[in-house]
Order: C-alpha cells, then sequence, then structure tokens
C-alpha cells in the first residue's frame, strides 16, 4: 500500500511551458485534492474531486486544469506557466466516509523562470 | 469566508517540556478540525482528527482539543522530544463543506536536545 504517490518530485519550466503533474493513490479513495503551498504560507486548494469523471474548482483554480478519469489517479494539467504558479503543490485523497480525513502525497516542487 | 490563524508563528522549546500550539478559525460551523506535521521538504502527515461532536482528541503525547463556539482548537505536546521538530498545521472545511479544507500558516516548532 503506497498511499498518495506524487511525480515528479522537483521540476523547472520556462514560462510559458506546459506540464502535467500525476497523482495516483491505491487506497480506494473517492475523493481526490490538489493545493498548492508557497513559501511561509498554509495550503490552498486548486482543485477537488469527489470520484471518477466529477472535478470542481477550489480557491485558486486558474492557470490549472485537471480531469479524473479513474479513481486512482488525478493528474493536474498548467497549460501556460507563469512564475507567480512557482510553489509546492501537495495531492490528496479521502475516503467517503464520516470522518473524511485527508491523506497527503510528498509533493512537487515546482519553479518557473 | 473561513479564516485559520495559528499562534505562534514560531516556537523553541527545551526538551521535556510540555507545550501548547493554538488554532482559531472564523466560522464555528465547521464538521471537523485537522491537525497536521509537515517535516522541511515532505508532505503532511495527519496527526489528529476532531470531529465537531467531539471536545478531545488523544494519540500518544498529543492531545487535541476543539471548542467551536469559541473558534479554538489547541494541541498539546506533552514531554516535546528532538524528533517534535516539524511545522504543525491546523485545518478546518470551508463554509458548508465537511472536505474541503482550509490551512493556516502553521507553526514551526523548534525542540533544542
Amino acid at each position: 500500500n503506497a498511499g498518495v504517490t506524487q511525480t515528479p518530485k522537483f521540476r523547472i519550466l520556462k514560462i510559458g511551458q506546459s506540464m502535467t503533474l500525476q497523482c495516483a493513490q491505491d487506497m480506494n479513495h473517492n475523493y481526490m485534492y490538489w493545493y498548492r503551498q508557497d513559501p511561509g504560507m498554509g495550503l490552498k486548494l486548486i482543485y477537488y474531486s469527489v470520484g471518477a469523471g466529477i472535478t470542481d474548482k477550489g480557491e485558486v483554480p486558474n492557470g490549472y486544469n485537471v480531469s479524473r478519469s479513474t479513481t486512482e489517479d488525478f493528474p493536474l494539467r498548467l497549460e501556460l506557466a507563469a512564475p507567480s504558479q512557482t510553489s509546492v503543490y501537495f495531492c490528496a485523497s479521502s475516503p467517503r466516509q464520516t470522518t473524511y480525513e485527508q491523506y497527503f502525497g510528498p509533493g512537487t516542487r515546482l519553479t518557473v523562470t | 469566508k473561513q479564516e485559520v490563524t495559528q499562534i505562534p508563528a514560531a516556537l523553541s522549546v527545551p526538551e521535556g517540556e510540555n507545550l501548547v500550539l493554538n488554532c482559531s478559525f472564523t466560522d464555528s460551523a465547521i464538521y471537523n478540525l485537522q491537525w497536521f506535521r509537515q517535516d522541511p521538504g515532505k508532505g503532511l502527515t495527519s496527526l489528529l482528527l476532531i470531529q465537531s461532536s467531539q471536545r478531545e482528541q488523544t494519540s500518544g503525547r498529543l492531545n487535541a482539543s476543539l471548542d467551536k463556539s469559541s473558534g479554538r482548537s489547541t494541541l498539546y505536546i506533552a514531554a516535546s522530544q528532538p524528533g517534535d521538530s516539524a511545522t504543525y498545521l491546523c485545518a478546518v472545511p470551508q463554509g458548508g463543506s465537511n472536505y474541503k479544507l482550509t490551512f493556516g500558516k502553521g507553526t514551526l516548532l523548534t525542540v533544542n536536545p
């Protein structure tokens, strides 16, 4: 049981480039989330999904897109990278049960220059 | 809009000391509150989740309390150890949700040997 996995761990992008951050979980959780964490700040919710085929915007969705074709995977797409997207990105998942306790991946550190 | 504040921003204590971390939130209509630990360059680890119907949760040397009416939670760490050094984050669900989290900025704890 690997929990929540994220790839890559680090990435440097040039302004205007695109990339996909991968996230997978093997806990059969219905709910999945993408957060970003800027230095010295708490995490902010970018997008979330309550099940395969269902996604919705969080607090800071601009510049990102997501898809959820399977229960296991929840990729985050950056189409035109901007310096303001330099951050650490965390994926999380939770079961659709009473507690909704969230489990986090190790993060992807992204720098846009 | 839910806002979460954590005080202090940083705390340094000698090994063996008992300590309290504080978390306050503006919207008391929450389903739960979760405390996380974040080690440098790592993801978040869930420590304790308190349901809105509970007043306390304990795990080992950690005890978290919740007072919904005053919008406050505390994380008590007994007999602190150098291995407890990390950033501690609290999070509550955003308005009306039971899974979309709003995070505080965290308290950076350093336990000195």
